[in-house]
Parts: C-alpha cells; sequence; structure tokens
C-alpha cells in the first residue's frame, strides 16, 4: 500500500515551452501533496504544498506563476512549470500526505526535467 | 520553525556490520513525527522508519532502529546487518502534528552511505 506515482519520469523540452508533471496516490486519498525540487547530491527543496480544492500554498521564493499547482481530486496534483527555461532543469519530487492512516508522507518516484 | 541536522555528510561501513547515523532538531512543538528516508540511486525517496513524539519506545523495523531522545532532541538511526542496498542517501526528516502546509516535512541536508563489500 501507499504507493505514489509519478508522470513522466522524464521529459526534454525546449526552452519557452511548458510542461506538466502529473502526482497521483494509487491506494488512498491525499488531501495534502507536496512538491519538491532536488539538485544533486542535496536535500529536499519544499516548493509549494498542494490543498485538494483550495489554492496552493507556496514558500517563499517560489514563483506561483512559473510553477502552476492543481489538485483537482483527492488523487491527482499537477505541477506545471510554464515557459520553462534552462535553469528549471531539475528533478522534481512529489510526495502525498496519508492523513488517515499513519500522518506519513509517501513519495512518488520523481520527473527528471531537461530544458534545452 | 523547525530546523534538522544531520552533521556527517558521509559514512563507510563494512557489510554485516552496524552503522549509526545521527540527527539532530529543534523544535518547540510538543506533537510532532521523525522519520528516516532513503534515497538510493534510482532517487526514490523510501520511509524507512517513523517515530512519533509521545511514544517513549523506539521504533524498529527489521535491521533498522532509532535511538530517540526527545529531551536532547536526537534521533539516530541504527542500521545491523548492513547490506550493500543500503547503500544510499539518508534523510532525517521531522513533521509538526497538523493538516495542510502545517504538515510539512523539514529534512535534514542528508549523509551519504556506502556499505562496503
Amino acid at each position: 500500500g501507499a504507493v505514489v506515482s509519478q508522470h513522466p519520469s522524464w521529459v526534454i523540452c525546449k526552452s519557452g515551452t511548458s510542461v506538466k508533471i502529473e502526482c497521483r496516490s494509487l491506494d488512498f486519498q491525499a488531501t495534502t501533496m507536496f512538491w519538491y525540487r532536488q539538485f544533486p547530491k542535496q536535500s529536499l527543496m519544499l516548493m509549494a504544498t498542494s490543498n485538494e480544492g483550495s489554492k496552493a500554498t507556496y514558500e517563499q521564493g517560489v514563483e506561483k506563476d512559473k510553477f502552476l499547482i492543481n489538485h483537482a481530486s483527492l488523487t491527482l496534483s499537477t505541477l506545471t512549470v510554464t515557459s520553462a527555461h534552462p535553469e528549471d532543469s531539475s528533478f522534481y519530487i512529489c510526495s502525498a500526505r496519508d492523513g488517515a492512516g499513519q500522518e506519513t508522507q509517501y513519495f512518488g518516484p520523481g520527473t527528471r526535467l531537461l530544458v534545452l | 520553525a523547525q530546523t534538522v541536522t544531520q552533521s556527517q555528510p558521509e559514512m563507510s561501513v563494512q557489510e554485516a556490520e552496524t552503522v549509526t547515523l545521527s540527527c539532530t532538531y529543534d523544535t518547540s512543538e510538543n506533537n510532532y513525527y521523525l522519520f528516516w528516508y532513503k534515497q538510493p540511486p534510482s532517487r526514490q525517496m523510501i520511509l524507512v522508519i517513523r517515530q512519533e513524539a509521545y511514544k517513549q519506545q523506539n521504533a524498529t523495523e527489521n535491521r533498522f532502529s532509532v535511538n530517540f531522545q526527545k529531551a536532547a532532541k536526537s534521533f539516530s538511526l541504527k542500521i545491523s546487518d548492513s547490506q550493500l542496498g543500503d547503500t544510499a542517501m539518508y534523510f532525517c526528516a521531522f513533521m509538526k502534528h497538523g493538516t495542510g502546509a502545517n504538515s510539512k516535512l523539514t529534512f535534514g541536508k542528508g549523509i551519504t552511505l556506502s556499505v562496503r563489500p
């Protein structure tokens, strides 16, 4: 149990295009999901908290208009990187909080984004 | 605000031996959770062990156990009978009791553990 999927696993896009990443909780409902960014050999940096049915809460320094988050259902959150640039290239990870279970966050496998 | 400190950037252990990874944290909260996550080369974050602050008993999951010292705000992970598959980056994390953004994880910088054959 407690499986989180993420799609796509990796994506290459041209500068200026938008990329959508999906995060799904497969066997539990998640009212809260989280989006992280991670650089090699570093810790996870929280970008935003995604709340089902309401606006996302962004961390300081994260551009809301650039990283659009939608949490349309209890099992799906999406992160859209708008007008991507090479500096947006990174590893993006989502997690989903199993609030009904053991108050634990479970992580997706991550998405590698390369912007050319 | 909460902080999590992992002061050792790297450790190495011989296969079948025991290793302890240290973690300290700072918080004014009384009700919270602590976690150790493992991130192998695949970069998939895997939950290793979880501890509720109100429980005095140290959590154990097979070869993994913690030494939770609430007063000292210390949360170390002991890996017994180390296996090659334990080679990974390990993150200590804190989560206060709450909902929504209040339930976000605060991570340490991580430690790279290498298990030698």
